[in-house]
């Protein structure tokens, strides 16, 4: 079954420290995945979005996330947090040829002053 | 305007009121979504529209209705509701059926079910 696992519920970095959430997926064929962001009582903001080519997205807000095949992964990643990056993150797989997102139970950032 | 705007923001209904949420996207896109979002649960996603037939109902209780009356629209139309369908419903669109497209989101109404 297709499934999008984010292993980390809570994170905590300090401000200006390197950040890296984690996201496994399981799926048969082309992946298309995404990464989005929330903030509390808002919709989800679209942060980055892999459909092809390059495994190294770059996307908004100084985020940036790899593609691994060979590990079902597609992590997020931000060299230096800063406290404005506080919210919940998502990572989501769209099932090929249907309008199936599927989303991971989602990874809430807390940033240390 | 511009994405997807939903009204009202927050809502507080009794179990036995009748009430719509409204969704409106200005995105030019052909599929609509209604998700669910709970504490401690991922998004669950509850109907898909595209060009306004439902293409997607994924087990919701018959006290949620959903109507699509054109492809920049979407209703969810609310009646009986239990205090367990209190949560963020998160209205969605997307230019789907491609298989490459990302859904842009609402900013969501607060349903409290009292």
């Amino acid at each position: 079954a297709q499934s999008v696992t984010q292993p980390d519920i809570h994170i905590t970095v300090s401000e200006g420290a390197s950040l890296e959430l984690r996201c496994n997926y399981s799926y048969g064929a082309t992946p298309y995945l995404f990464w989005y962001v929330q903030s509390p009582g808002q919709g989800l903001q679209l942060l980055l979005k892999y459909f092809s080519g390059d495994t190294l997205v770059q996307g908004i807000k100084g985020f940036e996330a790899e593609f691994k095949r060979s590990q079902s992964s597609f992590n997020l990643r931000k060299p230096s947090v800063h406290w404005s990056d506080a919210a919940e993150y998502f990572c989501a797989l769209l099932l090929s040829g249907t309008y199936k997102y599927i989303f991971g139970t989602g990874t809430r950032l807390k940033v240390l002053a | 305007e511009t994405g997807v705007t939903q009204t009202p923001r927050h809502l507080v209904m009794g179990m036995t009121n009748k009430k719509s949420l409204k969704c409106e996207q200005h995105l030019g896109h052909n599929a609509m979504y209604w998700y669910k979002q709970s504490a401690k649960k991922p998004l669950e996603l509850m109907f898909v529209y595209s060009l306004e037939e439902r293409v997607e109902n994924n087990s919701v209780p018959s006290r949620f209705s959903p109507e699509c009356p054109n492809s920049s629209h979407l209703f969810l139309h609310l009646h009986t509701l239990q205090p367990e369908d209190s949560a963020l419903y998160l209205c969605a669109s997307s230019q789907g059926g491609t298989g490459n497209t990302e859904a842009f989101f609402g900013q969501g109404t607060r349903l409290t079910v009292v």
